[in-house]
């Protein structure tokens, strides 16, 4: 199966930090994506791993375990432009994605 | 603007309809995803097609068809439409550098 688990809703404060954490069940999925996407809009690359490890660009981090079917998001220094959806996606030949995560930034 | 290009933008038809969305992929992008979104749910695969061939099935309705043309555009094909049917619906494109969405096509069934 190809099933990808990540919560529904997150509220965190402008400036802070927050993780977005992701599971998936391990078989199929070659790398983990992440999207952002506002509310009627398409979603947008943020970031990709194949390795497992921490890439890191700019404010926005992501780790993989593959052992571990586990991906998680970091955002760094929160703005309010950053109150999205979050989507972690796994590809296997093409992009499962699951439920998303709405990320509400507060001031 | 991501390269990807969907028509029409915005769609509204009535129950029973049939409706044909279009997509161009990136320049120099062999493939095209289909994805359906309906309201507050995530993005659901439906098909794909690379070069002209299909390649992949998801969750795709036996009311839906797709299509990819030799200069590579795709349309979907949505008939029958019922009110569930409502939804954005995105193509997407995958390079060396990732898959690229286009801006979607919001379809409302009334």
């Amino acid at each position: 199966g190809q099933n990808i688990d990540q919560p529904t809703e997150m509220t965190a404060t402008e400036g802070a930090i927050v993780q977005i954490n992701c599971t998936y069940q391990t078989s199929g999925f070659n790398g983990l994506f992440w999207y952002q996407q506002h509310a009627g809009e398409a979603p947008t690359f943020l970031s990709y791993n194949v390795l497992d490890g921490l890439e890191e660009k700019g404010r926005f981090s992501s780790f993989l375990s593959r052992s571990k079917g586990y991906s998680y998001l970091l955002l760094k220094e929160l703005q309010m432009k950053d109150s999205a959806s979050y989507l972690c996606a796994g590809e296997g030949g093409k992009l499962i994605f699951g439920q998303g995560t709405e990320l509400s930034v507060k001031p | 603007d991501s390269g990807v290009t969907q028509t029409p933008k915005h769609l509204i038809t009535a129950t029973g309809q049939r409706v044909t969305l279009r997509c161009s992929p990136r320049s120099g992008d062999l493939s095209v995803y289909w994805y359906q979104q309906s309201l507050d749910q995530g993005l659901q695969f439906l098909i794909q097609y690379y070069n002209g061939e299909e390649r992949a099935k998801g969750n795709i309705l036996e009311r839906f068809s797709a299509q990819q043309f030799p200069d590579l555009h795709s349309e979907l094909n949505l008939s029958s439409l019922e009110l569930g049917d409502s939804a954005l619906y995105f193509c997407a494109s995958r390079s060396l550098y990732g898959y690229t969405f286009g801006s979607g096509t919001r379809l409302t069934v009334v």
